[in-house]
C-alpha cells in the first residue's frame, strides 16, 4: 500500500500567516492526492482535489500543489476559522487511499 | 442537498458483530461510488472500503479483510458496512462519505456514527 506522510505533525501560526503542509508519498501517485480539513467533533471536509483544484465553496486563500511524491497545501493568509487538522489522501489507482497522519494547525 | 446520515452504532462485546447503515439523499446515489472512513478515538483517519456504483468493485483496507463487507442497495439509497469479529481496535467513528463522479475523493461525508468494542 502506498504511505502518505504529512509533515509537520503540529503547527503553530497567527491570523494573517502564511502558512504549508508538506504531505509526501511512498511512490509517485501523478496528481491523485485530495486534502481535507477537519474541526473538532466534525466530519471532514474537501478542500482540494486533484493536487491542486479548488472544492467549490472553498476560499482562495486555500491552494494546493505537487505532483508525483511531494505535495503542499499553502494557506495564505490564515483566518480564525482555519485553525484545524488537515488531512491529505492519495486516490492513485487501486485502493486502499491512504490519508496521512495529519496536520494540528494551532493558535499562536 | 447532499445528505448522508449514518446509523448502527453502539458497544459491542469483543468477538461480536454490528451492521452500519448510511442513508442517502439529494443525488442520483446509483451513479457514485461509496466510500466508509474511521478515525480512532484522538487519532487520524483511516480508509476502510469502498464500493462502486454497482457494487460489482470493492476493496478493503488490509485490516478489515474477512471481517467486515461493504455493500449498497441502490434502491434503498443505502450503504452498509457489516461488521464481524470485532477488536478492540475498531472501536471508532465511522463516516460514510460520497466519492466524487471524476476522481476518487471524498466530496460529501456524513456526520459519523461511533463504534465501541469493549467487554
Amino acid at each position: 500500500d502506498i504511505q502518505m506522510t504529512q509533515s509537520p505533525s503540529s503547527l503553530s501560526a497567527s491570523v494573517g500567516d502564511r502558512v504549508t503542509i508538506t504531505c509526501r508519498a511512498s511512490q509517485s501517485i501523478i496528481i491523485y492526492l485530495n486534502w481535507y480539513q477537519q474541526k473538532p467533533g466534525k466530519a471532514p471536509k474537501l478542500l482540494i482535489y486533484a493536487a491542486s483544484s479548488l472544492q467549490s465553496g472553498v476560499p482562495s486563500r486555500f491552494s494546493g500543489s505537487g505532483s508525483g511524491t511531494h505535495f503542499t497545501l499553502t494557506i495564505s493568509s490564515l483566518q480564525p476559522e482555519d485553525f484545524a487538522t488537515y488531512y491529505c489522501q492519495q486516490s492513485y489507482s487501486t485502493p486502499p487511499y491512504t490519508f496521512g497522519q495529519g496536520t494540528k494547525l494551532e493558535i499562536k | 442537498e447532499v445528505q448522508l446520515v449514518e446509523s448502527g452504532g453502539g458497544l459491542v462485546q469483543p468477538g461480536g458483530s454490528l451492521r452500519l447503515s448510511c442513508a442517502a439523499s439529494g443525488f442520483t446515489f446509483s451513479r457514485y461510488s461509496m466510500t466508509w472512513v474511521r478515525q480512532a478515538p484522538g487519532k487520524g483517519l483511516e480508509w476502510v472500503a469502498n464500493i462502486k456504483q454497482d457494487g460489482s468493485e470493492k476493496y478493503y483496507v488490509d485490516s478489515v479483510k474477512g471481517r467486515f463487507t461493504i455493500s449498497r442497495d441502490n434502491a434503498k439509497n443505502s450503504l452498509y458496512l457489516q461488521m464481524n469479529s470485532l477488536r478492540a481496535e475498531d472501536t471508532a467513528v465511522y463516516y460514510c462519505a460520497r466519492e466524487g463522479l471524476a476522481d476518487d475523493y471524498l466530496d460529501y461525508w456524513g456526520q459519523g456514527t461511533l463504534v465501541t468494542v469493549s467487554s
